[in-house]
């Protein structure tokens, strides 16, 4: 079965500085890995994703996030933080061969410190 | 392009009462799912939607939830009767057809519904 562990609930970084997510993820195939923003009262929107090929995986607003088989992580990054960048992360990991289904970590609610 | 629809945004009832959701989908989306996020959870699938056949609800708990999807557009999710750890928010999300790409389609999720069951 898939899962997903987000380390930290909540992250707290000063504006301009890196933004450092961590996801751990536990697959019985090779995995599909996602990242997903959530703002306040709205639905979650897609980040970046990792299905096959190059390992660094450049996203939207800036994020990438790196595939490490060895280390089973796909931590999500961003060189320097932005006001606009406060929000909840999710990373999620597809389900095994023939299903299409998201299993979501808890997330992780990022401040961006003035 | 519109995104999802859901609709009520809020809702509040009492434990034992009866409530639905209404989702519509992206304009040509074949495939509808339905989460349940839970206040420090991050969504969990309730049933997944292939046109108007059901693909997976093994996490639907059948006994209360209700779902449908009659002319594979848009779709209802049903609660009754319901319990205070229904209190969640709901999300419904649409794909284009999960199947026939051979990989994984995007899916965009709606604003949800945020049910307070008192």
């Amino acid at each position: 079965a898939q899962s997903v562990t987000q380390l930290g609930s909540h992250v707290s970084v000063s504006e301009g500085a890196l933004v450092l997510l961590r996801c751990n993820y536990s697959s019985s195939v090779p995995p599909y890995l996602f990242w997903y923003v959530q703002y306040p009262n709205q639905g979650l929107q897609l980040l970046l994703k990792y299905t096959t090929g190059a390992t660094l995986v450049k996203g939207i607003n800036g994020f990438e996030a790196e595939f490490k088989k060895s280390e089973t992580s796909f931590h999500l990054t961003k060189p320097s933080a932005h006001m606009s960048d406060a929000a909840e992360y999710f990373c999620a990991v597809k389900g095994g061969a023939g299903s299409y289904q998201l299993t979501f970590g808890k997330g992780t609610k990022l401040s961006v410190i003035p | 392009e519109a995104g999802v629809a859901q609709s009520p945004r809020y809702k509040i009832i009492e434990k034992r009462q009866s409530v639905a959701f209404w989702c519509n989908p992206i304009s040509g989306h074949a495939t509808l799912y339905w989460y349940q996020q839970i206040l420090g959870q991050g969504p969990k699938l309730l049933i997944q939607f292939q046109n108007n056949g059901v693909v997976d609800d093994s996490q639907l708990p059948k006994d209360r939830f209700s779902a449908e999807r009659l002319k594979g557009v848009d779709s209802t999710l049903k609660i009754q009767p319901a319990k205070l750890e229904d209190s969640a928010v709901y999300l419904c999300a649409s794909s284009l057809d999960a199947w026939t790409s051979g990989g994984y389609n995007e899916q965009f999720f709606g604003p949800g519904t945020r049910l307070t069951v008192l």
